[in-house]
């Protein structure tokens, strides 16, 4: 067990349509980051969240937002969809952002149709 | 920049060969390097981590590292695999803020 629980686990959307992806972080860790993992490819960082502000930001479009809520849990928005944004959405907390303690959630598997 | 690319992108081994997996990294401040495995419908987890100290890391599940300054480096070791490790790998780096950069993976396949 992760302890790291995201939802939904797989999703359908059509082109020019927007998701929102979700996570909770493990108990205790007040940092999350959210991850993209195109087919064959190693993740890449979208962003990361603390403190309900983003802290730092990968090189994603703006159609790439985010949240957190008070209690650490976080959302991922795509507007927009392109063919292209079909990938497994990875996200991972920490406490402070720490790389000693990133544990990864299972990841949503998203389609862009 | 700060990049991590990994040489191997599929390695087939039988039953109780030995493992090495090749990353190297580019960084342009603190070395903080790790090691990910990431099994068939599992998450990724941590195999283990360098952040400063001994060279020579040991993880979990009989994997080992070493960090080697001169050559850039940060190759996967094991000295008997077994077809259980049959999973993607992943070589990371990461910055003091706690972002990671991953390379692309490399796939092993163990036959029994």
């Amino acid at each position: 067990d992760a302890g790291v629980t995201q939802s939904p686990t797989h999703l359908i959307k059509t082109r020019g349509q927007q998701v929102t992806l979700r996570c909770s972080p493990k108990s205790g860790h007040d940092t999350v980051s959210w991850y993209q993992q195109a087919l064959g490819q190693g993740p890449q960082f979208i962003f990361q969240y603390y403190e309900e502000e983003e802290r730092q930001r990968g090189n994603f479009p703006d159609r790439f937002s985010g949240h957190q809520f008070p209690n650490y849990s976080s959302e991922l928005n795509v507007n927009a969809l392109l063919l292209g944004d079909s990938a497994l959405y990875l996200c991972a907390s920490s406490r402070d952002g720490t790389l000693s303690e990133a544990f990864f959630g299972q990841g949503t598997r998203l389609t862009v149709v | 920049a700060q990049s991590v690319s990994q040489h191997n992108h599929h390695v087939i081994l039988s039953e109780a060969a030995s493992l090495e997996l090749g990353c190297n990294y580019s960084y342009g401040g603190t070395v903080n390097l790790f090691w990910y495995v990431q099994y068939p419908g599992q998450h990724l987890q941590l195999l283990l981590k360098y952040f400063s100290g001994d060279p020579l890391v040991k993880g979990i599940k009989g994997f080992e590292a070493e960090f080697i300054k001169s050559k850039f480096s940060f190759n996967l070791r094991k000295p008997s695999v077994q077809w259980s490790d049959t999973a993607e790998y992943f070589c990371g780096g990461g910055s003091t803020l706690g972002r990671l950069y991953f390379g692309r993976g490399t796939q092993l396949t163990v036959w029994p």
